[in-house]
């Protein structure tokens, strides 16, 4: 079946540092991928998403690649900031299977 | 442009009863989805709805069951009450597939003590 592997947190980083959340999938279709991230006593915002292999999604400065020969969509950003302390979830959707299924989430905290 | 709604925020109720929990989508969304999320599982797909027909189901028992209404809003139910039911509640709606991803609302928080 469907599975996300996500990058164990927590991941405490300071502000301005280089973020790189990993992800791996695996999946008996062709799956879209996405990030969403959880702000305490919130639910789910939809971060980027990424439809098809090679696409790049994009948000608020994060990046993430569609890499099918590796299964990974990782999650990277050039600088973080206090406000980006949050949960970040990697999900997929498969194919003709209207369902997304998550990662365990990585608690990313950013210091001053 | 009003997002997904969940109510109520917060529910406690007591083991063996009965809830409902409510889900208004996004106006044109024709797709509902339901997560439970706990610290110990994370998030599990509960069901899926469109046009008020249900067309994915997760491994939950039978005491959890959902339905859509003609407007797309959607209910969920969960008879016979037990302490691991304990959650946060998530509703995410989308125009037909989730292929472009889903929207999710705040989550109802249920305690069942």
């Amino acid at each position: 079946g469907d599975s996300v592997t996500q990058m164990e947190g927590p991941v405490t980083l300071s502000e301005e540092a280089f973020l790189t959340i990993n992800c791996t999938y695996t999946a008996t279709g062709y799956p879209s991928l996405f990030w969403y991230v959880q702000y305490p006593g919130e639910g789910l915002q939809l971060l980027l998403k990424a439809t098809k292999a090679d696409d790049k999604g994009s948000n608020k400065g994060f990046e993430a690649t569609y890499r099918k020969e590796t299964t990974s969509f990782h999650l990277e950003k050039g600088s973080v900031q206090v406000s980006d302390s949050a949960v970040y979830f990697c999900a997929l959707s498969d194919s003709g299977n209207e369902k997304l299924t998550f990662g365990t989430g990585t608690r990313l905290t950013i210091i001053p | 442009k009003a997002g997904v709604t969940q109510t109520p925020r917060y529910l406690i109720k007591t083991r063996g009863q009965q809830v409902t929990l409510s889900c208004s989508p996004i106006s044109g969304h024709r797709s509902v989805s339901w997560y439970q999320q706990t610290p110990g599982q994370g998030l599990q797909f509960l069901f899926e709805y469109f046009s008020e027909t249900q067309r994915n189901k997760g491994n939950f028992p039978g005491r959890f069951s959902g339905r859509q209404f003609s407007n797309s809003r959607s209910e969920m139910n969960v008879s016979t009450l037990e302490l691991g039911d304990s959650a946060l509640y998530l509703c995410a709606s989308s125009l037909a597939t989730g292929t472009y991803g889903y929207t999710f609302g705040s989550g109802t928080r249920l305690t069942v003590v």
